[in-house]
């Protein structure tokens, strides 16, 4: 079966501009996590959905960034008015729903990112 | 920061030997996944390891957890010239998030 797709797989824009990317979980997963990895900062947490609320968006940097969820499937994350420390690489996550109070025990399954740049 | 350390943070084998990493957590678990990143690619799950288990077994991968000293290990036999890639080790944060707190990797490099 399919894998999370993400896209665009990398993007280039100047500062100042919005973004937005894209994931499509895999079908039937109702948990969607965003992460970020840049050099020196390792995987960052960002937001993590379940269905189409995010119970969690305490990684998000600022309120530059935002994320929804339709359908519970696909995901947008959205950067507004980008910053060069925004460049990074953007990783998108899906799993089967996981027991709320327990540290979750389903592997996520991750696409292959978006490769951010901002000149 | 809530990140793990691993380490080393980069190892370089001949194919054939074992490859050994470590990774150390800071807060109490109820289960440890290791990853595989190959390069421009995303992460993939190789194993999973409970907070009751000790020891666990996927093919050619050995997992050991020490929840007293909260550290685990990841031990690769064999390997293999493919095996070349980041490894990480993470935690899944409890409570109302489900979110994977990773390690800092190892880099491993296996020379054909």
């Amino acid at each position: 079966g399919a894998g999370v797709s993400q896209s665009p797989s990398n993007k280039v824009t100047e500062k100042g501009k919005d973004v937005e990317l894209r994931c499509d979980p895999i079908s039937g997963h109702t948990a969607l996590y965003w992460y970020r990895q840049s050099l020196g900062q390792g995987l960052e947490f960002l937001i993590y959905f379940q269905g189409n609320s995010a119970p969690d968006k305490s990684g998000l940097p600022s309120d530059r960034f935002s994320a929804e969820r339709t359908g519970g499937s696909v995901s947008t994350l959205t950067i507004q008015r980008t910053q060069q420390e925004d460049s990074a690489v953007y990783l998108c996550a899906s799993s089967l729903a996981c027991f709320i109070g327990q540290g979750c025990d389903q592997p996520q399954h991750f696409g292959d990112g978006t490769r951010l740049s901002i000149l | 920061s809530q990140q793990g350390e691993e380490d080393p943070q980069a190892l370089s084998i001949q194919e054939g030997e074992n490859a050994t990493m470590n990774c150390s957590y800071k807060t109490s678990i109820n289960n440890l996944q290791w990853y595989r990143q190959n390069s421009g690619r995303g992460l993939v799950h190789l194993i999973l390891i409970r907070s009751n288990e000790r020891e666990k077994h996927s093919g050619r991968l050995r997992v050991t957890l020490d929840t007293s000293k909260k550290s685990s290990s990841l031990l690769i036999t064999a390997s293999r010239a493919a095996d070349t890639a980041s490894y990480f080790c993470a935690t899944p944060l409890g409570g109302a998030t489900n979110k994977l707190i990773f390690g800092t990797g190892t880099l491993l490099a296996v020379q054909p």
